[in-house]
């Protein structure tokens, strides 16, 4: 039984590209969290979604930053036009339910570095 | 407004002896904590959680206390072990309950 599973392990991207994080769920596991660490940082929540909607975004940046996850494929966290701040390791996490008492697995994560 | 933290950012101990990793969050009305392990280089992997209708939960070689009163959890880990090497969060669910907010990690060094 496969984890979360994030894609690209590492990404590096030039100033003013556009980065493209995947993260596909555990099976049967219809809800996705995306969190932004920081080194030496705890992990900051940026947005959940299920299926085809976005539930709560409240820590997304307001500008460059955007979350989907389509009815088919994986989850995309979609950063336009990178600066060197967003140079971060992104973690996905995905759980069954939002129950109070759902525990939520993480993915290896994604390393982005903006150069 | 609600916000995780950890006592100590660093703890070093001996192999064997037992550790006790605290945290304290500030939301009175959270209902569930869990605590992850994070190893250099890996994503956050769940230890233990609890519920706030419980004061102790205990797993393989590790306990979670929970204290409502003074809104403290703390982590315990038995005879701990070189793998157990890593950077330990306590999170608890926002109030909406739709995220994990966490602190900012205590940093576990276990020597032979």
């Amino acid at each position: 039984n496969a984890g979360v599973m994030q894609n690209p392990r590492h990404l590096v991207r030039r100033r003013g590209q556009e980065a493209r994080l995947r993260c596909s769920p555990m099976k049967g596991h219809s809800h996705v969290y995306w969190y932004r660490q920081l080194p030496e940082e705890g992990l900051k929540f940026m947005v959940y979604l299920q299926k085809e909607n976005i539930i709560d975004e409240s820590g997304m940046p307001k500008e460059r930053f955007s979350a989907e996850f389509p009815k088919e494929g994986p989850s995309i966290l979609r950063i336009q036009q990178v600066v060197r701040g967003d140079s971060a390791a992104y973690f996905c996490a995905s759980s069954p339910g939002t129950g109070s008492n759902t525990e939520a697995f993480f993915g290896q994560g994604t390393r982005l570095t903006v150069v | 407004g609600e916000s995780v933290g950890l006592h100590l950012p660093t703890l070093s101990v001996q192999e064997g002896d037992n550790s006790i990793i605290n945290c304290a969050y500030s939301n009175s009305a959270s209902d569930y904590f869990i605590w992850y392990k994070q190893e250099s280089g890996k994503g956050p992997q769940f230890i233990i959680d609890i519920r706030s209708n419980m004061d102790k939960r205990q797993g393989q070689r590790v306990t979670v206390l929970l204290n409502k009163t003074v809104k403290h959890l703390s982590l315990q880990i038995a005879a701990t072990q070189p793998g157990d090497s890593a950077v330990y969060f306590c999170a608890e669910k926002n109030q909406a309950g739709t995220a994990l907010i966490f602190g900012k990690g205590t940093t576990l060094s276990v020597s032979s």
